[in-house]
């Protein structure tokens, strides 16, 4: 089984509906973050979750919204989809006592089509 | 700021060696990072260097850090065609306890 794992991985949706992509972790690390990846424009962070109770937003957080439910699972919704949130999203999870200082696990992504 | 740039697109022959360079701009990372992504999948930790160290060497995989220039370079030898891939690489950023990402680099190895 895959450490960090995303759901659904494949999604198309309409725009202006209500859309949650899920993420769950083994790892037991508290750090969890979700970026998205556009072609040309690398990864952006979009929310990161150092603990249950503790929520950030990245540098591109409007229009999404994060849920923290439990150390191993961090959701994000988009809550009315448009087009341009169309994108490869990808959920990762970071140990604060790594040897090697905020390495990110990352899954395997969701592809989203916001048509 | 934290601005990490790399150039976009590297095509190299099987057998040959192919370098991958990257500028970053928080002088204070602690760590950095070159992370391989294959098609359809999600990014995985190549390497890493800590930022006293000028180079790490770690099979086929050499990384350079300059710190004076801020500029970061991952040579891979004997490039195969499972190395064809996006690879980014990453800085640590301290305060933030995060990692800021370049915008990719594709490599195509031709056979």
């Amino acid at each position: 089984d895959a450490d960090v794992t995303q759901t659904p991985r494949n999604r198309i949706t309409k725009t202006g509906k209500r859309i949650m992509l899920e993420c769950s972790q083994t790892k037991g690390h508290d750090r969890m973050y979700w970026y998205r990846q556009d072609p040309g424009l690398g990864l952006r962070l979009i929310y990161y979750s150092f603990d249950v109770k503790d929520i950030n937003k990245g540098e591109i957080s409007d229009g999404y919204s994060v849920s923290r439910q439990a150390q191993a699972k961090f959701s994000l919704s988009l809550e009315s989809a448009i087009p341009n949130q169309t994108a490869l999203y990808f959920c990762a999870t970071s140990d604060l006592y790594s040897p090697v200082n905020t390495e990110a696990f990352f899954g395997q992504g969701t592809r989203l089509t916001v048509v | 700021g934290e601005d990490v740039e790399q150039s976009l697109f590297l095509s190299v022959r099987e057998g040959d060696s192919s370098v991958i360079n990257c500028t970053y701009t928080d002088s204070s990372s602690t760590y950095l990072y070159w992370y391989k992504q294959e098609p359809g999948a999600g990014l995985q930790l190549l390497t890493y260097i800590f930022s006293n160290m000028d180079m790490k060497q770690d099979q086929r995989l050499t990384v350079l850090l300059n710190k004076k220039d801020k500029h970061l370079s991952l040579r891979i030898a004997d490039t195969q065609t499972g190395d064809s891939a996006i690879y980014f690489c990453a800085e640590s950023i301290r305060g933030n306890n995060r990692l800021a990402f370049g915008k990719g680099n594709q490599v195509v190895v031709i056979p």
